[in-house]
């Protein structure tokens, strides 16, 4: 069975582009994470999906980022414009329910130049 | 939600066991202690988790202290591919509002 997939696994752009991530959880899992990982630090959630209802997204900084999950099974994030501070890695990460184990996808490395 | 605290860092031989404490002593009773680790350039891996009772998978023990309040997730013969950060986080078992929070977690170096 297919892992979580993201796309791309790296992007580099340089500050004030749009940057677009996406990702295709377990299939089956109603329940979606963006997470951002910055170098040396655990992942920090920005937003959570049960099916496509954006459940936790106090931690998403609105100005700039935005997310999608229309038909409750893949997800978008994007960024605009981009700062040098984005610079990170961005996770996604499924479970079977709210409260269930998650799984990680490889990650998109963006690095804002 | 219950908060968790890791050493930063702690290194094992090769072959031995690897014992990685976590203190949550703020855990509610309805609170799951999960354990993940990430290997450099990966997303996190989930390893194994337990409520009340020690738990055992093919990849690790976890020894849950009677009042919840630490636990210690026990790889029994470590090898170099174990080397990795270790994350210890709760979670609710019930659906809700709920941030998880990884934190710094371990860094655990395997050596020859």
């Amino acid at each position: 069975e297919a892992g979580v997939v993201q796309s791309p696994r790296y992007k580099i752009i340089e500050k004030k582009q749009p940057v677009a991530f996406w990702c295709n959880p377990i299939s089956g899992h109603n329940t979606l994470y963006w997470y951002l990982q910055n170098l040396g630090q655990g992942p920090e959630l920005l937003i959570r999906y049960e099916n496509e209802e954006a459940v936790d997204d106090s931690q998403l900084p609105k100005d700039r980022f935005s997310a999608e999950r229309l038909k409750g099974v893949d997800s978008t994030l994007k960024i605009q414009p981009a700062e040098l501070g984005d610079s990170a890695v961005y996770l996604c990460a499924s479970s079977f329910e709210g409260a269930g184990t998650q799984y990680f996808g490889p990650g998109t490395r963006l690095t804002v130049l | 939600d219950a908060k968790t605290t890791q050493p930063p860092s702690m290194d094992c031989a090769e072959g031995r066991a690897a014992n990685l404490p976590c203190n949550h002593s703020t855990i509610s009773g309805n609170e799951y202690v999960y354990w993940y680790r990430q290997i450099h350039s990966q997303g996190p891996q989930y390893i194994i988790h337990g409520l009340k009772n020690n738990e055992t998978n093919e990849m690790a023990s976890l020894i849950i202290t009677e009042d919840r309040k630490s636990s210690t997730l026990i790889l029994p013969h470590a090898t170099l591919r174990d080397t990795a950060v270790y994350y210890c986080i709760v979670r609710p078992s019930s659906r809700g509002s709920y941030i998880p929070t990884f934190g710094r977690g371990t860094s655990l170096i395997v050596h020859p």
